[in-house]
């Protein structure tokens, strides 16, 4: 397609399940991003993939939160043992990539909201 | 401390009046860019403008433009002609050098235009 993809679009899960949301970014995007996005605030970043390599993770706010680009291509961002505290919208975005010094907008999905019961 | 602020959490406009949103920003870093996104309430992010931090001149893209005031560290969006559609979250969003590939984002401003 021609923007980025995510699914499911709304996730309900029960306290301690885990959990697989999936991010499709524009083809031939290099830059991958993963935001978490709580209700009434800006998206906070959590991590970051550059095609297969994921660069940066400093933003994952516990070992639960694992991603994963192992093609290059399509990710999955897995929650495990899910908290009440997971509930969020989570946003996938993709660049083109990113030079030192060169900037790129970041193109968002639609998001996958997220319920923890 | 925060690297973007924006300090109106909501904002009323007439129809096809002229909005100014604020946003200031936090950076030691000389390269830097500045990006606005919209987002209605069916939660896409849209990408509106870019202003990097040593274009010398304000970025314009249709009815957005951004008021940039580099001794200031301000990045106004200005909306001309708003319209209907322009009601949505408004956030402002840097990227310097020490962010490394990530994006901060503000709070954001939700804009509800009157007709």
């Amino acid at each position: 397609g021609a923007g980025v993809s995510q699914s499911p679009r709304y996730k309900v899960a029960k306290r301690g399940q885990d959990v697989a949301l999936r991010c499709d970014p524009i083809s031939g995007h290099v830059s991958l991003f993963w935001y978490q996005q709580a209700l009434g605030q800006g998206p906070e970043f959590l991590t970051y993939f550059q095609n297969e390599a994921q660069l940066d993770k400093s933003g994952l706010p516990s070992d639960r939160f694992f991603a994963e680009r192992p093609e290059g291509s399509v990710s999955t961002l897995k929650i495990q043992r899910t908290q009440q505290e997971d509930s969020a919208v989570y946003l996938c975005a993709s660049s083109l990539y990113l030079e030192q010094g060169r900037n790129q907008p970041q193109h968002f999905g639609d998001g996958t909201r997220l319920s923890i019961l | 401390a925060q690297k973007i602020t924006q300090t109106q959490p909501g904002m009323f406009v007439q129809e096809k009046e002229a909005v100014t949103l604020d946003c200031t920003y936090d950076t030691s870093d000389p390269s830097y860019g500045l990006f606005w996104y919209k987002q209605p309430s069916s939660g896409e992010m849209i990408f509106l403008i870019y202003q990097g931090s040593y274009d010398q001149q304000n970025a314009t893209e249709g009815r957005y433009s951004l008021n940039f005031q580099k001794a200031r560290k301000s990045a106004n969006l200005v909306i001309s002609a708003s319209q209907l559609g322009d009601s949505a979250m408004y956030f402002c969003a840097m990227r310097d050098s020490a962010a490394g590939n990530q994006f901060y984002f503000g709070t954001g401003t939700s804009l509800t235009v009157i007709p």
